[in-house]
Order: structure tokens, then sequence, then C-alpha cells
């Protein structure tokens, strides 16, 4: 009964460190997404990935890596952290990207960059 | 282009009083879908509604109810006898047709007073 899960939930970077979030879903689904969450921005779409094996950039790419690992996990990646990327992250999933399902949400990860 | 504009940016009312969160939408496609998503408190995001284009049947579920209207590209939804337990940020979303990214609005906080 997990659903989306979003490892860590709470975390505190330096400018410069390199940090991975992770995410997982359990339930068969093909599509994933990242997204960040600012105060009064909403949500916004950081990659995605329609299927295993495919990525594709979002409205806000810039200074972020992905890698679907398998069906299951799909990874986000900063290199070089920067004080502007202090965000709340979510990662979901959904049956398919073409699909009008609704999308999954995990419980997000609150990233503060100092 | 996809847009989703909620104009309210924070409501506050008073306990049992009803409250309409507006919702505009603008996409060239013909065939898109509408969401309704709750964020308490506690950061979850929570599925609450899908809607697609070409249903405009309203919808109501128990104190919540939905008007969509495609002559004004609206999607308000309504809180009937608010209660503190739905004080949360609501987002509205849309999705167009076949590989297109959910598109969120900034969101309306609302806060209900006891």
């Amino acid at each position: 009964n997990a659903g989306v899960t979003q490892t860590p939930k709470f975390q505190v970077l330096k400018t410069g460190q390199s940090m991975t979030l992770q995410c997982a879903q359990d339930m068969n689904h093909n599509s994933m997404y990242w997204y960040r969450q600012d105060p009064g921005m909403g949500l916004r779409l950081i990659y995605y990935s329609a299927s295993e094996g495919t990525t594709d950039k979002g409205e806000v790419p810039n200074g972020y890596n992905v890698s679907r690992l398998n069906k299951r996990e799909f990874s986000l990646r900063l290199e070089s952290a920067a004080p502007s990327q202090t965000s709340v992250y979510f990662c979901a999933s959904s049956p398919s990207a073409d699909s009008n399902q609704p999308q999954h949400f995990g419980d997000g990860t609150r990233l503060s960059i100092l | 282009a996809q847009k989703v504009t909620q104009a309210q940016t924070e409501i506050s009312v008073v306990e049992k009083e009803d409250v309409t969160l507006d919702c505009v939408y603008e996409t060239r496609d013909t065939t898109y879908y509408l969401f309704w998503y709750k964020q308490p408190p506690s950061g979850e995001l929570v599925f609450l509604i899908r809607r697609n284009s070409f249903d405009e049947q309203n919808e109501i579920s128990g104190r919540y109810s939905w008007n969509f209207q495609k002559s004004t590209s609206s999607f308000n939804f309504t809180i009937t006898a608010s209660q503190v337990v739905d004080s949360a940020v609501y987002f509205c979303a849309l999705k167009g047709r076949g590989n297109t990214p959910l598109v969120f609005g900034k969101g309306t906080r609302l806060s209900v007073i006891a």
C-alpha cells in the first residue's frame, strides 16, 4: 500500500554539494515525474519519464539530471547545489504519460541549500 | 500552450460558510482533462477529481461540488458548510491529449476559521 515513496524526507546541503533524491513506485506505472514546489509558484515539472528508458525535460530542468533506473525507480540528481534549488520536491507516477488518469504523488522531499 | 490561472491566492472563511475556488484554464486542445488536488498542512498532494473536456456534467461529492463550464473555460470548486479540516492549499491542473505534461495553477490557500 506504499504508492510512491521518496527518500529522504528532509535534507540540508551546502552550496556546491551534490545530492540524489530517490523515488520508487509500486503501482506498476509506466510514467514518472519530478516536480518542484516553491511558495506562490505551484508545482513545476522538472523532468519526466514517459516509459522505462526515456526521459524528457519539463519546464525547469536546468541544474538537474535524472535517471530512470528501472520501471519502479526514478532519481533526481543535483550535481552542484545552488540556493535557488531550495524547494520541496515531489515525485509522481501515472499509468502512462498520455493517460487521463491522475498522477499519484509521494510525500515530498524538503531540500534546503545553504 | 496550456495555462491554468487560480486568481485567488488566499481565502479565509468562518466555519460553516460556503466557499468557491476559481480555476480558469487555457488550451488549444479539443480534448483535455482537468484535475483538482488538495494539499493539507501535512504537505502531501491528494487527488480530488478529474473531469474530461467532453463531459460538462457537474459533480457533487458530499460537501464538495465542481462546476465545469467550457464556454468560460472554468472549472470551479465549491465547498459547502466548510470545516476546519478543509484548510489546505488547493491546486487546479490541466492536461492535454497525448504525451503532454500536467500543468498546475499556483494554488489557492484556504483557511477555515473555527
